[in-house]
């Protein structure tokens, strides 16, 4: 049973420019959600998909949007990239119908060094 | 503001000692406190969690602490090994309303354990 998978693992991007993550979630599970991770912090949320919809979304710009496919995949991308994007960035996926238990299961991350 | 908030920011501890790891939070209307380690590099790993219908969870040399009343709970690491060097992140949800799903870290533990 394959985990949460991310793609790519590492990304080098100047300023300015536009990126965009993949993520699969865990087999079963329907709800991804994003997090970026700075260096020495703990993980920030950014958005939650669900039935291809964002569901909810922290305090990040619009800059940052994302999708999710019919599949429960989903994209995370970013515009118009900053220096302080540089992070990891992380996908956890979930069973909504099982969401008060809330059992989020993280991928390895995206590691996005923006120069 | 930060949603839960962490103690000690780094931990070290001899080989067979206790680790313990504190974290509060004021939201009362969180009823899922999990507990992730992170190695560098990877993903965070779901390592236990609690609800608060409980004060203590323990599995195996990992036991959680829960005190409601004072909206505190704790880490701990019976006889810590150098394998649990890690950074260790609390984490806070509520199963309803409208920021279901969505974790609310701390800043991160890091344990360093000398052989």
């Amino acid at each position: 049973d394959a985990g949460v998978t991310q793609s790519p693992t590492h990304l080098i991007k100047t300023r300015g420019q536009q990126v965009t993550l993949r993520c699969s979630p865990k087999s079963g599970h329907d709800t991804v959600s994003w997090y970026q991770q700075a260096l020495g912090q703990g993980p920030q949320f950014i958005f939650q998909y669900y039935e291809e919809e964002e569901r909810q979304r922290g305090n990040f710009p619009d800059r940052f949007s994302g999708h999710q496919f019919p599949n429960y995949s989903s994209e995370l991308n970013v515009n118009a990239l900053l220096l302080g994007d540089s992070a990891l960035y992380l996908c956890a996926s979930s069973f909504m119908g099982q969401a008060i238990y809330n059992e989020q299961f993280f991928g390895p991350g995206t590691r996005l060094t923006v120069l | 503001q930060q949603q839960v908030k962490q103690s000690p920011q780094s931990l070290i501890v001899q080989k067979g000692g206790i680790s313990i790891i504190n974290c509060a939070y004021e939201n009362t209307a969180f009823d899922y406190f999990p507990w992730y380690q992170q190695f560098p590099g990877k993903g965070p790993a779901l390592l236990i969690a609690i609800r608060p219908d409980v004060s203590e969870k323990k599995e195996g040399r990992f036991t959680i602490s829960f005190n409601k009343s004072a909206k505190q709970f704790s880490l701990h690491i019976m006889d810590s090994q150098p394998g649990d060097s890690a950074t260790y992140f609390c984490a806070a949800s509520s199963g309803g309303g409208s920021t279901l799903g969505r974790l609310y870290f701390g800043r991160g533990t890091q344990l360093t354990v000398w052989p």
